[in-house]
């Protein structure tokens, strides 16, 4: 059974802030790995992808990734009340489906 | 990225009816999937659905509870059936974008609510 694992929720920061999300997969051979947001009552959006080990920074978005560590994270900086949502954690497998954590709901605080 | 339409956007369901859920897709793509997001839960891929074939189904899900019809590359549905309101859910569709390297995009889904 592939696992993705998140960091259970909710998480509050204050505006400004910065954000840490931080997920854990079981799937050995995941080579790519995407990071989605889902505001409530939405479909899950993609904000970022990361293939290779380190950092990839895309605007106050980013992602890090340790493969050895079958760690992935995800950094939001300058927090924004406007980032409160659920982001979803879901590496690509290789069975080359995506597999979903169960999310972490993030409210920032004005 | 790809634009899919899918609709209807939700529904009320009398147990033990069905209900199809389509998927419209701008473009041409190999594969569409299937995603299931019980109220407070993640996504469950349900199953993937490629043209010309028979679809291929998750473990727990199975295809008279949920066939689905892939008849071109720019369109899907989902059906559900016989349903009881452990069926409320959010259904969605989605695609992967370059063959999966750079994601999948969703559909903005289905919200089922069955009484």
């Amino acid at each position: 059974q592939k696992e993705v694992e998140q960091n259970s929720g909710p998480l509050s920061v204050p505006e400004g802030a910065i954000a840490s999300l931080n997920c854990t997969y079981s799937d050995r051979g995941s080579q790519s790995f995407f990071w989605y947001r889902q505001y409530s009552g939405k479909s899950p959006e993609l904000i970022m992808s990361i293939y290779s080990n380190g950092d990839k920074e895309d605007g106050r978005f980013t992602a890090q990734l340790n493969k050895a560590s079958q760690y992935v994270s995800l950094l939001i900086r300058d927090s924004q009340p406007s980032d409160s949502a659920t982001y979803l954690c879901a590496p690509r497998g290789s069975n080359y489906k995506l597999t979903f954590g169960k999310g972490t709901l993030l409210t920032v605080n004005p | 990225s790809a634009v899919i339409s899918q609709k209807p956007s939700r529904d009320i369901c009398q147990r033990g009816t069905s209900l199809t859920i389509q998927c419209q897709v701008d473009s041409q793509v190999t594969m569409m999937f299937w995603y299931r997001q019980q109220p407070g839960q993640s996504l469950t891929l349900i199953a993937t659905a490629n043209q010309g074939s028979e679809a291929t189904y998750e473990s727990g899900f199975v295809i008279d509870k949920f066939p689905i019809s892939r008849p071109n590359l720019t369109f899907s549905t989902l059906t559900v059936s016989n349903m009881s309101p452990e069926d409320s859910s959010i259904y969605l569709c989605s695609v992967e974008e370059d063959e999966g390297a750079y994601g999948y995009t969703f559909g903005s889904g289905t919200r089922l609510t069955v009484v």
